[in-house]
């Protein structure tokens, strides 16, 4: 059975940088195919893609916020980390992680973890 | 950034036939499948349908998912108390790599 959980803080301060962790399991983060990709939602808007980590490293940035973010998977400890700079308070929202093989629509997702930024 | 757009609510009673509508683009519905999940507030979204009309297992099959264009609609058919939820469309934008997602519809069970 394939889960993913995040974790990080709950509460950020402008301008501070956020680290998000996603921890796996049910598969491993270098077989081939498997993606990993972070997504948002803030408050009373759509969901967002942040980015996507395949198998091989190959990595996929939301253009419009790819100056901010960075992804990294460690597939020894299972985890893909993501990290936001700069965080101001409209990045508040609830971050998802989940799972995408071969292409395939994300699937599983985890169950989200709420961001608050505020000073 | 853009999004899907998707009604805000819909509702029925129980056992009615309920729709919701997903209008995207050329470089996103257009050109790929859609996908369809059902969110219920604090859970992990749950994938519904997947390739505009598949559903995976265990999915039951009052849910139904179609395609024309740069458009998509998501049936609940038989409506149930439990179908009381978020249901969001989502689909691979090619120009931006990247996927984009509906704002989501609230389904109501009067």
């Amino acid at each position: 059975q394939i889960t993913l959980k995040e974790s990080g803080p709950t509460l950020v301060k402008p301008t501070q940088t956020l680290t998000l962790t996603c921890s796996v399991s049910g598969f491993s983060l270098s077989t081939s195919g498997v993606g990993v990709g972070w997504i948002r939602q803030a408050p009373r808007k759509a969901l967002e893609s942040l980015a996507l980590i395949y198998w091989d490293d190959d990595k996929l940035y939301n253009p419009s916020l790819k100056s901010r973010l960075s992804i990294r998977k460690d597939n020894s400890k299972n985890q893909v980390v993501l990290t936001m700079t700069n965080m101001d308070p409209v990045d508040t929202g609830t971050y998802y992680c989940a799972h995408s093989m071969g292409g395939s629509p994300f699937d599983p997702w985890g169950q989200g973890t709420l961001v608050i930024v505020s000073s | 950034q853009s999004v899907l757009t998707q009604p805000p609510s819909a509702s029925g009673t129980p056992g009615q036939r309920v729709t919701i509508s997903c209008s995207g683009s050329s470089s996103d519905i257009g050109i790929n499948t859609v996908n369809w999940y059902q969110h219920l507030p604090g859970t992990a979204p749950k994938l519904l349908i997947y390739g505009n009309n598949n559903r995976p297992s265990g999915v039951p099959d009052r849910f139904s998912g179609s395609k024309s264009g740069t458009s998509a609609s998501l049936a609940i058919s038989g409506l149930q108390s439990e179908d009381e939820a978020d249901y969001f469309c989502a689909v691979w934008d090619d120009r931006l790599s990247l996927y984009l997602f509906g704002i989501g519809t609230k389904v109501t069970v009067l």
